[in-house]
């Protein structure tokens, strides 16, 4: 079946760096990527829509220049948390679209900011 | 103000028995529902899902009910097997699933031996 890869499945940075996740669909193009946040005991929230060849769509309260997205081509989209706070510690995780209405998780990823 | 919400945190059910998770919503633009398994520290596994246009969608042992006039979904698992003890994801969109989902906070489900 479909797989979405996540990578780094687990993070650990300084504050006031920047790290990148990638999200990679490995046998399907998907045009539309999403990335999602899940904070302890709550639900997956959706951080921002990702086109390919398009700036992505954030939804509201979600700093743009903070989670910078790029979905450079059909199976790579990327989220960089860029002066990262110990706040920004989550789990982060992507979707991609393969038809209209079906979609795939990526495993996540665990960012940790010390 | 949650838009999918699932009422109870935790579930537990004998193996063999059904196991039915509940899901309410309050957004009526949403058209198309799913459901999603997921384990400690992995990505949700999707499961089943279901247009509005529909009132009940079964795959195999999973079995999904949608009452629109209710804005109430249920996912039912018959019979409950020890695999199934995870986290179930209720999600929500709108436009037939072209948008990103809104999820409920989760049901932990509990199979008991």
């Amino acid at each position: 079946g479909a797989v979405v890869s996540q990578h780094p499945s687990r993070v650990i940075c300084k504050s006031g760096t920047s790290v990148k996740i990638e999200c990679r669909s490995l046998d399907f193009q998907a045009t539309t990527m999403f990335w999602y946040r899940q904070f302890p005991k709550q639900s997956l929230m959706l951080m921002a829509t990702s086109n390919e060849g398009s700036k992505a769509t954030y939804e509201q309260g979600v700093e743009k220049d903070k989670f910078l997205i790029n979905h450079a081509s059909l199976t790579l989209s990327t989220l960089t948390v860029t002066s990262a706070h110990p706040e920004d510690s989550s789990f982060y995780i992507c979707s991609a679209r393969k038809t209209s209405n079906t979609i795939y998780f990526g495993e996540g990823s665990w960012l940790t900011v010390v | 103000d949650q838009q999918v919400k699932q009422n109870s945190p935790s579930l537990s059910v004998q193996e063999g028995r059904i196991s039915i998770l509940n899901c309410d919503y309050t957004n009526s633009m949403f058209d198309y529902f799913l459901w999603y398994k997921k384990y400690p520290a992995e990505g949700p596994t999707f499961l089943i899902s279901i247009s509005s246009i529909k009132d009940k969608n079964e795959d195999g042992r999973f079995t999904v009910f949608l009452n629109k006039s209710a804005k109430h979904l249920s996912l039912h698992i018959v019979p409950s097997q020890p695999g199934d003890s995870a986290v179930y994801f209720c999600a929500a969109s709108a436009k037939g699933g072209a948008d990103g989902l809104t999820f409920g906070k989760g049901t932990h489900l509990i199979i008991q031996p």
